[in-house]
């Protein structure tokens, strides 16, 4: 079972819907992360939260709003979405830095199992 | 170009065999560097970190050329069960955690 959870699994909204997607972990990591993956490509990253700031947009439209409550949790406001928007929504987190020093190597992330959006 | 590349797929191989995977990262920024296993509609699973001095886990092996820019998989005595999309990724140094994934290479091990 992952330890990065995420709610819903499945959503399909319309483009005049307002959701959320959420995402929780308790492994006392402190950088959280949002990424888009469309089929068939990788994880794109949209934004990322360190120590429950925003420390990463990438010029991510402003129909999707993160929020980050507190350490543990992350949402991903979801307003007036487009079609192509439709794809699978990962969180993931990881320890608040990647460590540099050999042969330690990093951390990398763990993610959640996903939200699989629909907008129709 | 991309800044991480990785060997179109997909691969085809029978059970038992050998296979490599290659990857070349444009960036000498940097830092750290991973393999990820992903199945199909399921999330990314942290399969290796990959070290410069080379790093082995039961029948995978990773290895690390920083002055090729260049990171590879050894899969030996591959199993059905490891059939799967190999991502390839990197953290850029002073980019607050990002990491850049390739494209990932598809694996498919036969009977």
């Amino acid at each position: 079972d992952t330890e990065v959870t995420q709610t819903p699994k499945h959503l399909v909204m319309g483009m005049t819907n307002k959701k959320s997607l959420k995402c929780e972990q308790h492994m006392g990591h402190r950088a959280m992360y949002w990424y888009k993956q469309k089929a068939k490509k990788p994880p794109e990253l949209m934004f990322v939260y360190s120590y429950e700031k925003l420390s990463i947009n990438e010029s991510v439209p402003s129909r999707f709003s993160p929020e980050c409550p507190n350490s543990s949790l992350l949402n991903l406001h979801l307003h007036a979405l487009q079609p192509e928007d439709s794809a699978l929504y990962l969180c993931a987190s990881s320890q608040d830095k990647i460590v540099v020093s050999e042969p330690y190597g990093g951390y990398g992330y763990t993610f959640g199992s996903g939200t699989r959006l629909t907008v129709v | 170009r991309k800044e991480v590349e990785q060997d179109p797929g997909p691969f085809n191989v029978p059970e038992g065999a050998t296979v490599a995977f290659n990857c070349t990262y444009s960036n000498s920024a940097s830092q750290s560097f991973f393999w990820y296993r992903q199945d199909c509609r399921k999330e990314p699973k942290l399969l290796m970190s990959v070290y410069s001095s080379g790093n082995e886990d039961g029948r995978f092996t990773a290895q690390l050329n920083r002055a090729s820019q260049y990171i590879s998989l050894l899969i030996r005595d591959s199993k059905l069960s490891d059939s799967a999309t190999y991502l390839c990724v990197v953290n850029l140094l002073f980019q607050g955690g990002k990491l850049i994934f390739g494209q990932g290479t598809e694996l498919s091990v036969k009977p």
